[in-house]
């Protein structure tokens, strides 16, 4: 089954990178997510990668992933307060599901 | 086009009452997802309906119903709701191919 782990926590100053990391365990993923869930709402597609690829820039977010490693990062170049939110890192599933990591809540500091 | 809609946004319910979570999506997707959110432990998938008048259990499915009214509406029923079924809600449904997910924006429930 697939299982997708993530840190809960982490902080930065505002202008700063962040860094948010995943392990994920089902090789046969055909891409791989990041989701964004601002304070009081559901979540949005932020931005995916396919797994034939091993890096995907777009404007400041960049997502590697290591298929070896089975690790998938989702920076962001100059962190603003409005980054600040819970992002997800999944993976589809079976019959069009898709499993969610637990989440990682980004706190940027003014 | 409004996507995924939920109600209600928000519900105290007291311990063995009942309630439905209403969703409705107007993408003319087949898929449609229940999840529930809880802190430290991301979405756990309640149930799942991947085609019209088809239903099947997610990973946390006890103590939930679920109806595949049509295409458009999936329904989360608590027949007797416990305190451990406090949560927010989230109906989910993605585009064919699965590339992206469109949530609706929750239900915080509380059970008292």
């Amino acid at each position: 089954g697939e299982d997708v782990e993530q840190s809960l926590f982490l902080s930065v100053r505002e202008g700063d990178s962040s860094v948010i990391n995943c392990t994920y365990t089902d090789s046969s993923s055909t891409y791989l997510y990041w989701y964004k869930q601002e304070p009081g709402a559901g979540l949005q597609l932020l931005t995916y990668i396919f797994s034939n690829m091993d890096m995907k820039q777009d404007q400041r977010l960049t997502v590697l992933l290591n298929k070896k490693d089975k690790h998938l990062s989702l920076r962001i170049a100059d962190t603003q307060t409005g980054d600040s939110a819970i992002y997800f890192c999944a993976e589809p599933g079976g019959y069009q599901k898709v499993t969610f990591g637990t989440g990682t809540k980004l706190q940027v500091i003014p | 086009n409004a996507g995924v809609t939920q109600t209600p946004k928000f519900q105290v319910l007291k311990t063995g009452q009942s309630m439905t979570l209403q969703c409705a999506q107007d993408m003319n997707h087949n898929s449609m997802y229940w999840y529930r959110q809880d802190p430290g432990m991301g979405l756990r998938l309640i149930y799942y309906s991947a085609s019209e008048g088809t239903t099947d259990k997610g990973e946390v499915p006890n103590g939930y119903n679920v109806s595949r009214l049509n295409k458009r509406e999936f329904s989360l029923r608590l027949e007797s709701a416990a305190p451990s079924q406090t949560s927010v809600y989230f109906c989910a449904s993605p585009v064919a191919g699965g590339t992206e997910a469109f949530f609706g924006q929750g239900t915080r429930l509380t059970v008292v």
